[in-house]
């Protein structure tokens, strides 16, 4: 597609349930990253994935997130067990490439998810 | 690790006047260095970026940034700001080796028509 796209826009859940937001990256683009970003604050990263495999994952605060790209494109960040303190917009980017080929660095992000836990 | 502080978390000026948003980061070796802007209601898009070369860089809508290595810095300018440039800023830095751009708190910059 002609960018990232991210669904849903909004999500609000009660404490306690599991949540699954999904990304859909440029076509062709490597490289893919989720971030976290509360009210206020910037983007903080969660985990990567170059094509299917997840790189990293030191970002991700607990064992109650999960991220996966199963394909190399599609992928879904799942939270379980919800807490309040999950409540952020979760932003997904896309880039051709990463690492030593600086001009395939640059990210495009989608929209994000606002994800509201009550 | 790398780490990126924006110093001014909140600007406010008239249409003309001047800007320059501070940010400095942590890492001494080789970095990429990005500028990335949010208007409201829109998403992070890239406004300019620095590899290598001429350490000043210009970018999109009149804005330039100056790397300063002694001073491990990547500031952003504009001579005369718009209304239209409200919004968020935010400086990222991606260090030699590394995948993963590390992202300032953002500075929010509201400019009175």
């Amino acid at each position: 597609g002609a960018g990232v796209s991210q669904s849903p826009r909004y999500k609000v859940a009660k404490r306690g349930q599991d949540v699954a937001l999904r990304c859909d990256p440029i076509s062709g683009h490597v490289s893919l990253f989720w971030y976290q970003q509360a009210l206020g604050q910037g983007p903080e990263f969660l985990t990567y994935f170059q094509n299917e495999a997840q790189l990293d994952k030191s970002g991700l605060p607990s064992d109650r997130f999960f991220a996966e790209r199963p394909e190399g494109s599609v992928s879904t960040l799942k939270i379980q067990r919800t807490q309040q303190e999950d409540s952020a917009v979760y932003l997904c980017a896309s880039s051709l490439k990463g690492g030593v080929e600086h001009w395939a660095n640059v990210l495009t992000f989608g929209a994000g998810s606002r994800l509201t836990v009550l | 690790a790398q780490s990126v502080s924006q110093h001014n978390h909140h600007v406010i000026l008239s249409e003309a006047a001047s800007l320059e948003l501070g940010c400095n980061y942590s890492y001494g070796g080789t970095v990429n260095l990005f500028w990335y802007v949010q208007y409201p209601g829109q998403h992070l898009q890239l406004l300019l970026k620095y590899f290598s070369g001429d350490p000043l860089v210009k970018g999109i809508k009149g804005f330039e940034a100056e790397f300063i290595k002694s001073k491990f810095s990547f500031n952003l300018r504009k001579p005369s700001v718009q209304w239209s440039d409200t919004a968020e800023y935010f400086c990222a830095v991606l260090s030699g080796g590394s995948y993963i751009p590390t992202f300032g708190r953002g500075t929010s910059l509201i400019v009175h028509p």
